[in-house]
C-alpha cells in the first residue's frame, strides 16, 4: 500500500501568514488522485481539495493544492482564525486508499 | 442538503460484532456515480479507510481488516450499514459514514459514532 508522509507534524503560525503543508507518497499516486481534508476538534473531516488541485464545493480560494507524482502541497494564502486545525492528505489512486498521519496547524 | 447520521451501540465486547447504521436525510443515500464510505479514527489518532460501496453495488474493503468487514446499503430505508466482526480493543474508534465522488473522498459526512471495545 502507498504510505503518505506529511510534514511538518506541527506548524505554528499566526493569522495572516501563508503556510505550506507537504505530503509525500511512497509510490506515484495514480492519476494524481490526492485529496486534502481539514479536521477541527470534535468535528468530522471536511474535504478541501481533490484531484491534487481542485477545490471542493464551497471551499474558499485561499486554499490551493498542487503537486504530482509523489510530492504534493496544500497552501493557505492567508490564514484565518478558523483555519487552525489538523490537515490530512489522502491518496485514492491505488487500493487501499490511505491517509497521511496529519499536520497540526496551530496558533503561534 | 444531504445529512448523514451514524447510530449503533457505543460499547461492544471483544470478539463480538460491531454493527453501525448510517441514515440519510434530505436526499438519497445512493446516487449515481457516488461512493458511500466508512472511515474510522481511533481516539487522538489519524483516519483509516474501512471500506466503500459504489452506487452500482460493488464493494471495496481495506485488506488490513482481513475480511472482517461487511458494508451494505438498504435503499428502502435510506441506510448504509457496517458490520465488523471479531473486534478487539484496537477497533475502538469514532466511526464515520461519508458520501462522495471517490473511495474515501467525501464531501458529506456524518458526525461520527464512538464505539468502544471493552469487556
Amino acid at each position: 500500500e502507498i504510505v503518505l508522509t506529511q510534514s511538518p507534524g506541527t506548524l505554528s503560525m499566526s493569522p495572516g501568514e501563508r503556510p505550506t503543508l507537504f505530503c509525500r507518497a511512497s509510490q506515484t499516486v495514480s492519476n494524481n488522485f490526492l485529496a486534502w481534508y481539514q479536521q477541527r476538534p470534535g468535528q468530522a473531516p471536511r474535504l478541501l481539495i481533490y484531484g491534487a488541485s481542485t477545490r471542493a464545493t464551497g471551499i474558499p480560494d485561499r486554499f490551493s493544492g498542487s503537486g504530482s507524482g509523489t510530492d504534493f502541497t496544500l497552501t493557505i494564502s492567508r490564514l484565518e482564525p478558523e483555519d487552525f486545525a489538523v490537515y490530512y492528505c489522502l491518496q485514492y489512486g491505488s487500493s487501499p486508499s490511505t491517509f497521511g498521519q496529519g499536520t497540526k496547524l496551530d496558533i503561534k | 442538503q444531504l445529512q448523514l447520521q451514524e447510530s449503533g451501540p457505543g460499547l461492544v465486547k471483544p470478539s463480538e460484532t460491531l454493527s453501525l447504521t448510517c441514515t440519510a436525510s434530505g436526499g438519497s443515500i445512493r446516487s449515481s456515480n457516488y461512493y458511500l464510505n466508512w472511515i474510522r479514527q481511533p481516539p487522538g489518532k489519524g483516519l483509516e479507510w474501512i471500506g466503500s460501496v459504489y452506487y452500482s453495488g460493488n464493494t471495496y474493503y481495506n485488506p488490513s481488516l482481513k475480511g472482517r468487514v461487511t458494508i451494505s446499503v438498504d435503499t428502502s430505508k435510506n441506510q448504509l450499514s457496517l458490520k465488523l466482526s471479531s473486534v478487539t480493543a484496537a477497533d475502538t474508534a469514532v466511526y464515520y459514514c461519508a458520501k462522495g465522488g471517490g473511495i474515501a473522498v467525501a464531501d458529506s459526512w456524518g458526525q461520527g459514532a464512538l464505539v468502544t471495545v471493552s469487556s
